[in-house]
Parts: structure tokens; C-alpha cells; sequence
């Protein structure tokens, strides 16, 4: 079936330095491919998404890449701050559902 | 404003004892999600509903039922709790039956089976 594998499992950053984080996936008729977060106890939240028609999204200090040749996609966080300590998983659209990636845990050291 | 509302946030029930969770929406999305996510691990889909149209994920246990009574209130019920159901549970919703519509989360509500 289809899948998302996510790398690396944790990441350990100097607060300030860059993040990123990868996921590769095999269904090549996936078209949308969220980025959420969740904080400690928290629900996950959507920070940013991207669709199969674009190569590149960014907000801010976020942004997300796709290759859809390659089929994988990664989050980029520019200069970490504490706030962005963090659970992000990726996912892609199959059917009617979001596929997830099993989660990268990302410390920011300060 | 709260968008997607779980009740309660914790809930402590005794192994075997039928429990019920919550969740209520005011976004009027038609789609409501209920996942069930493990200390460290994604979420699980474990069933949505399509406006009244129910649909149960292959590897969810019977022991999972659902409930949606109308638009904005959906309920888990888990008929016969075990240990391995100590989870935290989330509604979501969307605004149609497509993954590429965003889904909101509620808070979750952490299920303690003792």
C-alpha cells in the first residue's frame, strides 16, 4: 500500500542554525502534501502545504519543496527559535485520507 | 474561537468499561475524523463520516463504534476499553471528503484505561 517514510527520526539543532527534514513516498498519483506540528500534549496543526502543480512554498521561515520526479519532499526551517521544539509529520493525500510519516522530533538547542 | 471541541480532555475508565467521547464542530465541515494516536507515533485514522455516510477504516477493532447525530456533534464509543486502547483521541474535520481539504484538529482527549 501506499506509504511515507520520514528521515530522521529526531533532529537536534542549534537554535538559529536551519532544519530539515525529508519524506519520500510511493504513490505517484498523490497531489497534496501537508506539513503539520504538534507541540507536546497538543493537537497537530497544518504549518504549511503544498500541491503537485508547484515545486516550492515558503511562509515565512518555512518553506516546502517537492519532487515529484524523485517523489519526496522536505521541510526547510530557517533561523530555529525554542517555539519551533516540535513533532512535525508530513503526509500525502491517498483517496479520501491523509498517509503519515512516522513523525520527526525536532529540538532546537539553545 | 474554539473550532473543533473535544470533551473531555482526559478521561480515566476501568478496563471493560464502556466509555464515550466528543467532539463538536462550528465550522459546519462535513467530514468528521476520529483518530487514535499513540505516545510518539502519527495518528491512526480509525473512521470518518461523510455527512451521515459512515466509514470504518479495514484495520479498525469492533470494539470502536461511532456515532454522528447531526452536523456538528460526532461520538466515539469504545464498547470494551483494554490496556492497549490507552491512546489520545482526535476529532478533526474537514470541509469535504477530500484529503486535499485541510482537516482541523480538536485538542484530543487522553484516554487512561486502568
Amino acid at each position: 500500500g501506499e506509504n511515507v517514510e520520514q528521515h530522521p527520526s529526531t533532529l537536534s539543532v542549534q537554535e538559529g542554525d536551519s532544519a530539515v527534514i525529508k519524506c519520500t513516498y510511493s504513490d505517484s498519483a498523490s497531489n497534496y502534501f501537508p506539513w503539520y506540528k504538534q507541540e507536546l500534549g497538543k493537537r497537530p496543526q497544518l504549518i504549511i502545504d503544498i500541491r503537485s502543480n508547484v515545486g516550492e512554498k515558503k511562509d515565512q521561515r518555512i518553506a516546502v519543496t517537492l519532487n515529484k520526479t524523485a517523489k519526496h519532499f522536505s521541510l526547510h526551517i530557517t533561523e530555529t527559535q525554542p517555539e519551533d521544539s516540535a513533532v512535525y509529520f508530513c503526509a500525502m493525500d491517498s483517496n479520501y485520507q491523509l498517509i503519515w510519516g512516522a513523525g520527526t522530533k525536532l529540538i532546537i538547542k539553545p | 474561537d474554539a473550532m473543533v471541541i473535544q470533551n473531555p480532555r482526559y478521561q480515566v475508565t476501568q478496563f471493560g468499561k464502556p466509555v464515550t467521547l466528543s467532539c463538536s464542530q462550528t465550522l459546519n465541515h462535513n467530514v468528521m475524523y476520529w483518530y487514535q494516536q499513540k505516545s510518539s507515533q502519527a495518528p491512526k485514522l480509525l473512521f470518518h463520516y461523510y455527512d451521515k455516510d459512515f466509514n470504518n477504516e479495514a484495520d479498525t477493532p469492533d470494539n470502536f463504534q461511532s456515532r454522528r447525530p447531526n452536523t456538528s456533534f460526532c461520538f466515539l464509543d469504545i464498547r470494551s476499553p483494554g490496556l492497549g486502547d490507552a491512546a489520545m483521541y482526535l476529532c478533526a474535520t474537514s470541509r469535504d471528503r477530500s484529503a486535499q481539504e485541510t482537516q482541523y484538529f480538536g485538542p484530543g482527549t487522553r484516554l487512561l484505561v486502568l
